[in-house]
């Protein structure tokens, strides 16, 4: 049962371009959604977060947006650099009160490539 | 502060052996993560602890996994009687309390042969 699904395993772009990567789950308890970035030998590195109670959220070139009603977030690059090549993984929480705060599921990730 | 260290880095063992891994997470974080990748697949949780105490563990660990944090402090996680379909990273990440952007070590890789 994937909760979490990135539905892209790969993703080419060219440099200075934008970088969507998409993101899809199915469980309504989910209400904190993150981005993490890998690269290889290395463990994920977290990235930028977001808030059920909001549907945007901003850091630097990195934006990432959420829809709740289609329960769908995304992730955007802008302007996309070849130091950004990794694999993504987005991921989510249940959440506040209970045992399993803190607790993520991943997504399968998705590999990003930007050519210079 | 030396972010999460993982110790080894790789372990290759026989089926059937017994194998531990190490994990120091940052100093005054109070949560310690246990997660598994395969191959093309994202993390899956296994278990945590907040401080001493373990307080979830997940359906994926079996009977022949264990992990320890004595005194809320390091991580050990032993997986008894390996199998081959235990060959994965094994990562470890910590963090305080009620802060879901963790950090992660760079991960135990572990071949069973």
């Amino acid at each position: 049962d994937q909760q979490v699904k990135q539905n892209s395993p790969s993703l080419s772009v060219q440099e200075g371009r934008i970088s969507i990567l998409n993101c899809d789950y199915t469980n309504s308890m989910f209400d904190y959604f993150l981005w993490y970035k890998k690269y290889p030998a290395e463990g994920p590195t977290f990235l930028i977060s977001i808030s059920s109670i909001k549907d945007k959220n901003e850091d630097g070139r990195f934006t990432v947006f959420l829809n709740k009603s289609a329960k769908h977030l995304s992730l955007h690059i802008v302007p996309s650099q070849p130091g950004d090549s990794a694999v993504y993984f987005c991921a989510a929480s249940a959440g506040a009160g209970g045992t399993s705060y803190g607790k993520l599921t991943f997504g399968q990730g998705t590999i990003l490539t930007v050519h210079p | 502060d030396t972010g999460v260290s993982q110790d080894p880095r790789h372990k290759i063992t026989k089926r059937g052996q017994n194998v531990t891994f190490r994990c120091d997470p940052i100093s005054e974080h109070n949560r310690l993560y246990w997660y598994r990748q395969t191959l093309g697949q994202g993390p899956e949780f296994l278990t945590y602890f907040q401080n001493e105490a373990q307080l979830e563990k997940s359906r994926l660990l079996s009977d022949r996994f264990s992990a320890e944090r004595p005194k809320g402090s390091f991580s050990t996680l032993e997986i008894q009687r390996t199998e081959q379909g235990d060959s994965a990273m094994y990562l470890c990440a910590s963090s305080p309390i009620y802060i879901y952007g963790y950090t992660f070590g760079s991960g135990t890789r572990l071949t069973v042969v």
